[in-house]
């Protein structure tokens, strides 16, 4: 089955500077790659997802990119704000099955005033 | 707001009980899935269900199961409850027409003691 790895655990960044979290997954047949974002106490949202037929999608001061050959994606988040602190997912799947998404173990983004 | 709803928000059971959640997606929402996340975890894939059947499953065992109503409704069910189920379980649901988003509900904190 597919397994994904997901860098840092822990990310902390001076407020207003940049933050990248990595993944990687296993399963060359993925092409669904989500990512969430889960505060305390509440459940994942999603915060922008990508296709395996494009490299780059960006909306605002979010931006996930894809290397298939690589089988890696990142999250991109610009201009870091204090409300941007919580825990981030990378997901993949097959998509448009039945197997669910299949997550990485999240990295806790710590945003400094 | 995602618009899906589960209940209980807490609950605690003893070791052997058994238990069941609910869950309420949107109008049109016709796929659903349900997530056990364990504390510092990403969410782990249970089931899904489509169309009130159930079309895949991720690795655990038959003493998970579950139902889907023709009102957008879900339940997960849980037999012979077990310690390491302690965990928040997420149902999550999706747009009729083959879409991969998924959007979840806030979550039920189950305690197994």
């Amino acid at each position: 089955g597919e397994n994904v790895e997901q860098h840092p655990s822990t990310l902390s960044v001076q407020e207003g500077d940049s933050a990248v979290i990595k993944c990687t997954y296993s399963d060359s047949a993925s092409n669904y790659f989500p990512w969430y974002k889960q505060e305390l106490g509440k459940g994942p949202q999603l915060i922008i997802d990508i296709r395996s037929n494009v490299g780059e999608k960006k909306d605002q001061r979010i931006a996930v990119t894809l290397n298939k050959t690589a089988k890696h994606f990142s999250l991109h988040i610009t201009e870091t704000q204090p409300e941007d602190s919580a825990v981030y997912f990378c997901a993949a799947s097959r998509g448009g099955g039945a197997d669910g998404l299949t997550f990485g173990k999240g990295t806790h983004l710590i945003i400094q005033p | 707001e995602t618009g899906v709803t589960q209940s209980p928000t807490h609950l605690i059971k003893t070791r052997g009980q058994q238990v069941t959640l609910r869950c309420s997606s949107q109008s049109g929402h016709n796929t659903v899935s349900w997530y056990q996340q364990a504390l510092g975890q990403g969410p782990q894939f249970i089931f899904q269900y489509y169309r009130e059947e159930e079309n895949g499953r991720g690795n655990f065992p038959p003493r998970f199961s579950g139902l889907q109503f023709p009102n957008y409704s879900s339940e997960l069910n849980v037999n012979a409850l077990e310690l390491d189920d302690s965990a928040l379980y997420l149902c999550a649901s999706r747009l009729a027409g083959g879409t991969d988003t998924q959007y979840f509900g806030p979550g039920t904190r189950l305690t197994v003691l």
